[in-house]
């Protein structure tokens, strides 16, 4: 069935490194890809998506390409800062008439200075 | 801004109870979710709803029920809570588009003891 793989954490990194967290799906159909972002204490907020094959989403310095050749959806940013610390959730949108929102099993964060 | 609000941050409930979780959305979102969150397994759907009084299964459906009576409103009920529910309850909502990204509730910490 439909699902969402994300490498598990921590992933610790100094402040300035670059980051990368994996993320890769698999889907009948061709979904929509989310990055949701969860800060402590508080709910899930979008961090970016694409909805097709090759777009790119971006948003606050982090991007994702979306790769139908290899089924992923990788993370990136190129200058991590301590306020990045959270938990990052990798979700797929299914293209089915449910459009069931399938997420991974998130991976935490951690930055320091 | 869109907003999704639980109605309660923190709930105890005794082994046994009938419990209600409820969600409103403000959006006129067609699809409702509803989500538990536990260490290490992210993000799993119990059910969803796709338009009012329409409803599916997700992927742990056992020991819940659910209920939308009106486009806003949707409602998770555990028949019975055992200490196996306490987790962390999620509910979302989101335009019927396979495109749109779902908007989420600050989240309910159920316990049950």
């Amino acid at each position: 069935g439909d699902s969402v793989t994300q490498m598990e954490g921590p992933v610790t990194l100094s402040e300035e490194a670059f980051l990368t967290i994996n993320c890769t799906y698999t889907a009948t159909g061709y979904p929509s890809l989310f990055w949701y972002v969860q800060y402590p204490g508080e709910g899930l907020q979008l961090l970016l998506k694409a909805t097709k094959a090759d777009d790119k989403g971006s948003n606050k310095g982090f991007e994702a390409t979306y790769r139908k050749e290899t089924t992923s959806f990788h993370l990136e940013k190129g200058s991590v800062q301590v306020s990045d610390s959270a938990v990052y959730f990798c979700a797929q949108r299914v293209s089915d008439s449910s459009y069931k929102l399938i997420f991974g099993s998130g991976t935490r964060l951690l930055v320091r200075p | 801004d869109v907003k999704v609000t639980q109605s309660s941050r923190y709930l105890v409930k005794r082994t046994g109870e009938k419990v209600f979780l409820e969600c409103v959305q403000d959006m006129d979102h067609e699809n409702m979710f509803w989500y538990r969150q536990d260490p290490g397994l992210g993000l799993r759907l119990i059910y969803f709803s796709y338009d009012v009084k329409m409803k599916e299964k997700g992927d742990i459906p056992e020991g819940y029920s659910v209920s939308r009576e009106k486009k806003e409103r949707f409602s998770l009920i555990l028949e019975s809570a055992s200490t196996n529910q306490t987790s962390m309850y999620l509910c979302a909502s989101s335009y019927g588009h396979p495109n749109t990204e779902a908007f989420f509730g600050q989240g309910t910490r159920l316990t049950v003891v």
